[in-house]
């Protein structure tokens, strides 16, 4: 069965760097986009950004390019997303999600989620 | 200031009918994308409850249905169940933004 298994919650001070891995399996890797949603606490879902992992091709919210990164590593079925200069409105829990694209565009398996906060 | 509009909170009683109703723009769902439902349970992840408008994944209960019409999509509940009690958020892609894909703010609901 597709899963996508996420790296443990992490704590960072303001203008540090988090990095959270989403290790995938059940299912061909580079065959779909991964995303990344993000929510902080008591709100809603807002999206970060995708990343085909055949190609590396990557596009970000506009919220967050300058500050955002997805990388992969294909011979583990790993994706990660990096985010720098970390502010304390940061701290939200982080999801990697899979696109499936028939019909239309969609995300239909999620990661557990990755708690990050930030805090001095 | 999300880009579909979604009402903060619905509630029922067990076996009543609820509606959620998202709505949209001709930059979006008026401009022919779908809508996409999920679920997120107190605790949990986000799950895929409705695809395409009206699909449903499998192991979806078929309590769950979806319908879009112009530029607004609605999600409905028959049989209202306590384990149904959580937030749904619709989602769908924005022609309009470089932010590809958009959801709305979210829709508690509350078994009553």
């Amino acid at each position: 069965q597709v899963q996508l298994v996420q790296s443990g919650a992490e704590v960072k001070k303001p203008g540090a760097s988090v990095r959270v891995s989403c290790k995938a399996s059940g299912y061909s890797f580079s065959s779909y986009d991964i995303n990344w949603v993000r929510q902080a606490s008591g709100q809603g879902l807002e999206w970060m950004g995708w990343m085909n992992p055949f190609s590396g091709n990557t596009g970000y919210a506009q919220k967050f390019q300058g500050r955002f990164t997805m990388t992969r590593n294909i011979s583990i079925a790993t994706a990660y997303m990096e985010l720098s200069s970390l502010k304390s409105d940061d701290t939200a829990v982080y999801y990697c999600a899979r696109r499936e694209v028939i019909p239309e565009p969609h995300f239909d398996y999620w990661g557990q989620g990755t708690l990050v906060t930030v805090s001095s | 200031q999300s880009v579909l509009t979604q009402p903060p909170s619905v509630s029922g009683a067990p076996g009543q009918r609820v509606t959620i109703s998202c709505t949209g723009s001709s930059s979006n769902f008026g401009a022919g994308y779908d809508a996409h439902w999920y679920q997120q349970l107190p605790g949990t992840a986000p799950k895929l409850l409705i695809y395409a408008s009206n699909n449903r994944p499998s192991g979806v209960p078929d309590r769950f249905s979806g319908s879009k019409s112009g530029t607004s999509a609605s999600l409905a509940i028959n049989g209202l169940q306590a384990e149904d009690e959580g937030d749904y958020y619709c989602q769908t892609y924005d022609n309009s933004l470089n932010d590809h894909y958009v959801f709305g703010a979210g829709t508690k609901v509350t078994v009553l």
